[in-house]
């Protein structure tokens, strides 16, 4: 069965600097998502991405945070200058032409 | 007030027992979804639930949604010790139809089976 993927698994990084957390949706879904989870708390969205541009946005992901689709299969999310509080699980999400939301396994940022 | 809230916050149980969690929400309900979580890891999806007194089961797992009360419940028969984790419910209570809409976590319910 497809399934979302998501490189590295674990990511360790010095304040200030920048991270590329990076995610392969599943080949035939047209929708993709970001959303993290501090560790303890709920789930939340970040950013929907469709048709390459930003469908929706919430207020966490600022001027800080970017997302790509750099060649058609990969699905990136850029945090430019890391700050403590990013440091959390990152999920990315595809879905298809309807409600189903796939999850990948995430990727743990740790800021130092 | 939170736009989904999961009840109870934890829960233990004897390995054998039923058990059921709730999930309410504020806002109409276009697609509810169930997950299981282990602390810490990733998402596995469990149920979507997306009609109005739908009601789906895996293996022991059942889920319903009662769209009249904007509710899912999901029920555990015969709970066993591979069922402990933190269960979360993500409602899609967006405007937007045909896909495309985010969800929305609840705060989720930590499981413990004792033997």
């Amino acid at each position: 069965e497809p399934e979302v993927t998501q490189t590295p698994s674990h990511q360790v990084t010095q304040m200030g600097q920048e991270v590329i957390l990076r995610c392969v949706p599943i080949s035939n879904h047209l929708y993709f998502y970001w959303y993290r989870q501090i560790l303890g708390q709920k789930v939340e969205f970040l950013v929907s991405f469709y048709n390459n541009e930003i469908s929706e946005k919430s207020e966490i992901f600022d001027d800080q945070f970017s997302v790509e689709r750099p060649d058609g299969s990969n699905f990136t999310l850029k945090i430019r200058s890391t700050k403590l509080e990013d440091s959390a699980m990152y999920f990315c999400a595809s879905t298809p032409f309807g409600p189903s939301q796939y999850f990948g396994p995430g990727t743990r940022l740790t800021v130092l | 007030s939170q736009e989904l809230e999961q009840s109870p916050q934890s829960l233990i149980v004897q390995e054998g027992k039923n058990l059921t969690i709730n999930c309410t929400s504020s806002k109409t309900l276009y697609g509810l979804y169930w997950y299981k979580q282990k602390y810490g890891e990733g998402l596995i999806f469990l149920m979507m639930l997306q009609k109005g007194g739908e009601e789906k089961s895996h293996e022991k797992i059942t889920a319903k949604l009662d769209e009249k009360k904007q509710q899912s419940s999901l029920h555990i028969t015969a709970s066993q010790p591979s069922h402990a984790g933190i269960y979360l419910c993500g409602a899609d209570i967006g405007r937007l139809t045909g896909g495309g809409n985010k969800l929305t976590f609840g705060t989720g319910t930590q499981l413990k089976v004792e033997l």
